[in-house]
């Protein structure tokens, strides 16, 4: 079956570091792949999105490449803010299955 | 205004009482889904429906129950509320329509179970 698997966290940083979080997957077929966000105290908001092998997602920064040869769509930003704390989950969605399947997501903290 | 809402957003219920939790979507998608949030334990999957007279199991749905009132609205009960069902519960929805399919989720409903 499908699977993520992206580090665990929690990842503290200072305010302007460059960040990465890892996220591999196992899927069939040609899966689509999403970085979701946590803000505290809120529901889970999409942030890039990948749809076929060497794919580059980005919103707000972040970055992340769809990686087929190496499985692979990790999740970077070459100046973190304070505001960036969050919980970052890596998902994906297997080829014609509707179904999202979540790593256990990575908490953020960055300090000022 | 959210396109995705959900009450109660935060519920405290004692062992055997049966609670129903609600969602509402605005966005005009067909498909819905409930989720819950352990820590460390990402979201699983509980139910979900792709119309309102399709509705189907998750990877864990034993003790919940769902109903599909129309389209915009997905409500998921647990009959007997047990300790162990608190978690954080999130609705989402999305749209067939598309290749990512992606997914947009509500705020979240914190249920407690004493």
């Amino acid at each position: 079956g499908n699977s993520v698997t992206q580090m665990e966290g929690p990842v503290t940083l200072s305010e302007e570091a460059f960040l990465t979080i890892n996220c591999t997957y196992t899927a069939t077929g040609y899966p689509s792949l999403f970085w979701y966000v946590q803000y505290p105290g809120e529901g889970l908001q999409l942030l890039l999105k990948a749809t076929k092998a060497d794919d580059k997602g980005s919103n707000k920064g972040f970055e992340a490449t769809y990686r087929k040869e190496t499985t692979s769509f990790h999740l970077e930003k070459g100046s973190v803010q304070v505001s960036d704390s969050a919980v970052y989950f890596c998902a994906l969605r297997g080829g014609s299955n509707y179904k999202l399947t979540f790593g256990k997501g990575t908490l953020l903290t960055v300090n000022p | 205004d959210a396109d995705v809402t959900q009450t109660p957003r935060n519920r405290i219920t004692k062992t055997g009482k049966r609670i129903m939790l609600e969602c509402s979507q605005t966005k005009g998608h067909d498909r819905m889904y409930w989720y819950r949030q352990d820590p460390g334990l990402g979201l699983r999957l509980i139910y979900y429906s792709f119309d309102v007279k399709d509705i189907n199991k998750g990877e864990i749905s034993d003790g919940y129950s769902v109903s599909r009132q129309a389209q915009a609205k997905f409500s998921l009960s647990l009959e007997s509320a047990i300790p162990n069902q608190t978690a954080l519960y999130f609705c989402a929805t999305s749209d067939h329509r598309g290749h990512a399919y992606e997914q947009y989720f509500g705020p979240g409903t914190r249920l407690t179970v004493t």
